[in-house]
């Protein structure tokens, strides 16, 4: 399977802690992208960073891209209540034309 | 507002009772998918559409069909449900190809079948 591997599956901070998790993957990309998910509801799409960009950064996101390792960090800063979710990445891989594989998520819970 | 609309949201059967997952779209976007999420698997992909009467299995087709007739709309039906196909399902757009950018992801149908 060439489905990405988040780590860890969960993690609870403090609020106002950096959360970081990891997403590992199998092959060669083009993209990697981040979805949030509050519970039960759609995915909400956070950030894309492409196979040639190392770092992007979105308002208390972080992410960074390593190839030779095949993996994908994503960091929150300043961590709120209202970032407690699940966190996807989903890779979209050069040998699968049209189709992104999605990881099974890393489930966030922020302490108040 | 821009949205990708499913319904319904929630919705008990029996095995063998067919049924349709409906799933709209108003950004014009020619990109729509379904996926499955099951605890501790993730979301799978069903079946895709790259534009309209143009659809492709994804990694679990057994038991599901689709169509694509127009482009705001991909619904998912389940011939002959099975307990099996208990699920949340999620309805997704895209302006193009999937991995090139931004999936619009629906609130998701939780389909119970026993």
């Amino acid at each position: 399977s060439q489905q990405g591997e988040e780590d860890p599956q969960a993690l609870s901070i403090q609020e106002g802690e950096n959360a970081t998790m990891n997403c590992s993957y199998k092959t060669s990309i083009n993209n990697l992208q981040w979805y949030r998910q509050n519970s039960g509801r759609g995915l909400v799409h956070l950030i894309l960073i492409r196979s040639n960009e190392r770092e992007k950064h979105s308002g208390r996101l972080r992410v960074t891209l390593d190839t030779s390792k095949k993996s994908s960090s994503l960091l929150i800063t300043a961590s709120r209540a209202a970032d407690t979710a699940s966190y996807f990445c989903a890779t979209d891989y050069t040998n699968r034309d049209d189709k992104i594989i999605f990881g099974k998520g890393t489930r966030l819970h922020i302490l108040p | 507002e821009a949205q990708v609309t499913q319904n319904p949201r929630y919705l008990i059967t029996v095995t063998g009772k067919k049924l349709t997952v409906t799933c709209s779209q108003n950004m014009n976007h020619e990109y729509m998918s379904w996926y499955r999420q099951d605890p501790g698997l993730g979301l799978r992909q069903i079946y895709y559409s790259m534009n309209v009467e143009v659809t492709d299995k994804g990694d679990v087709p057994e038991g599901y069909k689709v169509s694509r007739k127009e482009k705001r709309n991909f619904p998912l039906i389940l011939e002959s449900p099975s307990p099996n196909q208990t699920s949340l399902y999620f309805c997704a757009s895209s302006l193009f190809r999937q991995g090139s950018g931004e999936l619009f992801f629906g609130e998701g149908s939780r389909l119970t079948v026993l």
